[in-house]
């Protein structure tokens, strides 16, 4: 267990649908990260909060959102489901945005979207 | 702009063999890398990172600045090797991320 955890770890719907996945990041980490592995694109960084900030954004569609709640919890809303948004969904953590002696960061075991 | 790449999609060697992980980088500033292994899908592990300079099982990098390379080896592989390695960059200022290769799928026949 890396200490990070997601939510669901299979979620299947339908297109046009909207969905949310869930993280929590590891105890005492502030930033979170939202990565999309797809079998053509590889490893897409897509969004990173920070104390409930956004930080960073970077392929992120407009049909996507984020949040990171006082909790440190985030969670990544998806909706008009196309089928080509069908992946694997990681979320990382790390202690904060800046670098931290090289640690890089922790990462969840995923959520698996498939949509039908 | 910052840039990861791994030349191999795909690489296969025997048991016992030496095997090299390639990864050049673009960045322009001072870099932060790491080899991230992941095995059947599942969450990425980070096996190493090079400012800490060891050797997690047996594999080895080194960051070469000059040639913008920070490849991943080990002297001789094992079947329990075979996995998904990432190279990834870790980028600076205040849109920090890490900004990963593409991957190359490594399968260690026996």
């Amino acid at each position: 267990d890396s200490g990070v955890t997601q939510t669901p770890k299979h979620l299947i719907t339908a297109t046009g649908q909207r969905v949310t996945l869930r993280c929590s990041p590891r105890s005492g980490d502030l930033s979170v990260y939202w990565y999309q592995q797809s079998l053509d694109q590889g490893l897409q960084f897509l969004i990173q909060y920070y104390n409930g900030e956004e930080r960073a954004k970077g392929n992120i569609l407009e049909r996507f959102s984020a949040q990171q709640f006082p909790d440190l919890h985030s969670e990544l809303n998806l909706s008009s489901l196309e089928l080509g948004d069908s992946a694997l969904y990681f979320c990382a953590s790390s202690l904060t945005p800046s670098r931290q002696g090289g640690y890089g960061y922790t990462f969840g075991s995923g959520t698996r979207l498939t949509v039908v | 702009a910052q840039r990861v790449t791994q030349p191999e999609k795909l690489l296969s060697v025997f048991k016992g063999a030496p095997v090299e992980l390639k990864c050049n980088y673009s960045y322009s500033g001072s870099p932060e890398l790491f080899w991230y292994v992941q095995y059947s899908r599942q969450r990425l592990q980070l096996l190493l990172r090079h400012i800490s300079r060891e050797s997690i099982k047996g594999f080895t990098a080194d960051l070469n600045k000059g040639e913008t390379s920070f490849h991943l080896k080990k002297p001789f592989a094992q079947e329990e090797d075979s996995a998904m390695y990432y190279c990834a960059l870790l980028t600076q200022g205040g849109s920090e991320k890490l900004v990963f290769g593409k991957g190359t799928k490594l399968t260690v026949n026996p």
